[in-house]
């Protein structure tokens, strides 16, 4: 079972900045937090990964609590390509399968 | 990056048949792949997990003889949907870790099949 919970849906205006929470307060210490999205008819995407200290790349921004204990992916400025299910993942890092909870799916408005 | 070609993007076949997919590592070795399913407005669930030269190791309720996989080559994995039936038709995805140990997994485009 996946070890994350992700609210079901979200929406967000195109050009604001989109927030996606993810709590995982069951995470071990050596557990990586990942994150991926999935656009409609393809196979997922590796968006950005941290353990405890934020991180980030062209494409987000990954803000880790303290405790570990949840995480919020931000995407700076949504566009419509942003439409997708996003994948909170936790896994520590052998090459253990990904196990994907239901994710969040969010909606990009014009 | 690490890029998993996955083949055909999408099959319709006859009830019945078998229908092969093929997922190649172009630039990197992949010993390890993971094949997962995904049912309309559902999750992706993981099948099996081959490795280079040896069985593939399938998740419980998944028919091992209804789904071979074989992964021959470090390039190349494949799963054959045998005796395929309607209830088969999903999406079916490859994945393989990339080698660069925490930086996670590269995954296939995916197969569409559909069984008619």
């Amino acid at each position: 079972d996946a070890k994350t919970t992700q609210p079901t849906s979200m929406d967000c205006a195109e050009g604001r900045a989109a927030n996606l929470p993810c709590n995982h307060s069951t995470i071990s210490g050596n557990e990586y937090v990942y994150w991926y999205r999935q656009i409609h008819s393809q196979g997922p995407q590796y968006i950005i990964h941290g353990l405890k200290n934020n991180e980030t790349n062209e494409m987000a921004s990954l803000i880790i609590t303290e405790d570990r204990k949840s995480s919020t992916l931000i995407l700076p400025h949504a566009t419509l390509r942003d439409t997708a299910v996003y994948y909170c993942i936790v896994r520590d890092s052998g090459n253990t399968p990904l196990v994907f909870g239901k994710g969040t799916r969010l909606s990009v408005i014009a | 990056g690490a890029v998993v070609s996955q083949h055909p993007s999408w099959v319709i076949c006859k009830s019945g048949t078998s229908v092969k997919i093929e997922c190649r590592s172009l630039d990197f070795q992949a010993t390890t792949m993971f094949w997962y399913r995904q049912f309309p407005k559902q999750s992706l669930m993981l099948m099996a997990t081959s490795n280079e030269g040896s069985k593939a190791t399938y998740e419980q309720g998944v028919e091992k003889d209804k789904f071979l996989i074989n992964h021959a080559s470090l390039t190349l994995s494949t799963l054959t949907v045998t005796s395929a039936h309607p209830e088969d038709s999903s999406f079916y995805i490859c994945s393989a870790p990339t080698g660069t140990g925490v930086y996670g997994y590269t995954f296939g485009s995916g197969t569409r099949l559909t069984v008619v």
